[in-house]
């Protein structure tokens, strides 16, 4: 399966630790994304990178999120001090450069904290 | 501002009857278009994608969905039908000149009753 791989898929951790997921995208792809999706809600963006560059933080990437690709193939997305309201799932996605390729979806990492 | 209204949080139908899920967007330029579907414990699967081609747009599964410009809708049908098909649908609005982010709507779940 040569899709959009996220790992870990489930972490339950306690409030206050610090919690990483990796996400391996399409090998082909420059692009990669991270989305957070709670409980009967849609997606929403975090951020976005080209290549290793960070282009796009939304608002709701607060200073406890930090994303990086360093060189430019994976992703970890970071959580400091792990809040209740931080249990979701978050999604990666990848896509090849140009305006309206195709966004691939991983199957997503679900975080519960207790 | 982009901005995607789905219409119906639920819809139920029979199997072997038709499907409608309705989305409505909002967008300042010549927005891309997309249904996605996500099963129970799945990442997203993209269904169709729209980007200025033609306004009937076929998709995987027998999904098909119209733009109407006029009506900034972009609804989701189906002639048939299938079990297969309960599932979380997901309207999604790109507007490339607005940034890279895919706004989602908060989704319609479809069940199939036999």
């Amino acid at each position: 399966d040569t899709g959009v791989s996220q790992n870990p898929r489930h972490k339950i951790t306690k409030r206050g630790q610090n919690v990483t997921f990796r996400c391996d995208p399409i090998s082909e792809h420059n692009r990669l994304y991270w989305y957070r999706q709670t409980l009967g809600q849609g997606p929403e963006f975090l951020t976005y990178f080209q290549n290793e560059a960070q282009l796009e933080k939304s608002r709701l990437l607060s200073d406890r999120f930090s994303a990086e690709r360093p060189k430019g193939s994976f992703s970890t997305l970071e959580i400091q001090r792990t809040e209740q309201g931080d249990s979701a799932m978050y999604l990666c996605a990848s896509s090849a450069h140009g305006a309206g390729n195709t966004i691939y979806f991983g199957e997503g990492s679900w975080l519960t904290v207790v | 501002a982009q901005s995607v209204t789905q219409l119906d949080s639920h819809v139920s139908v029979s199997e072997g009857t038709p499907v409608l899920l309705r989305c409505n967007y909002s967008s300042s330029y010549s927005p891309s278009l997309f249904w996605y579907v996500q099963h129970p414990n799945k990442g997203l699967q993209l269904l169709l994608k729209y980007t200025s081609a033609a306004t009937l747009v076929k998709g995987i599964n027998g999904f098909e969905a119209e733009f109407k410009k006029s009506e900034t809708s972009f609804h989701l049908t189906k002639p048939s039908a299938h079990m297969s098909d309960a599932a979380e649908y997901f309207c999604v609005v790109s507007d490339p000149q607005a940034g890279t982010a895919l706004i989602f709507g908060k989704g319609t779940t479809l069940s199939v009753s036999s």
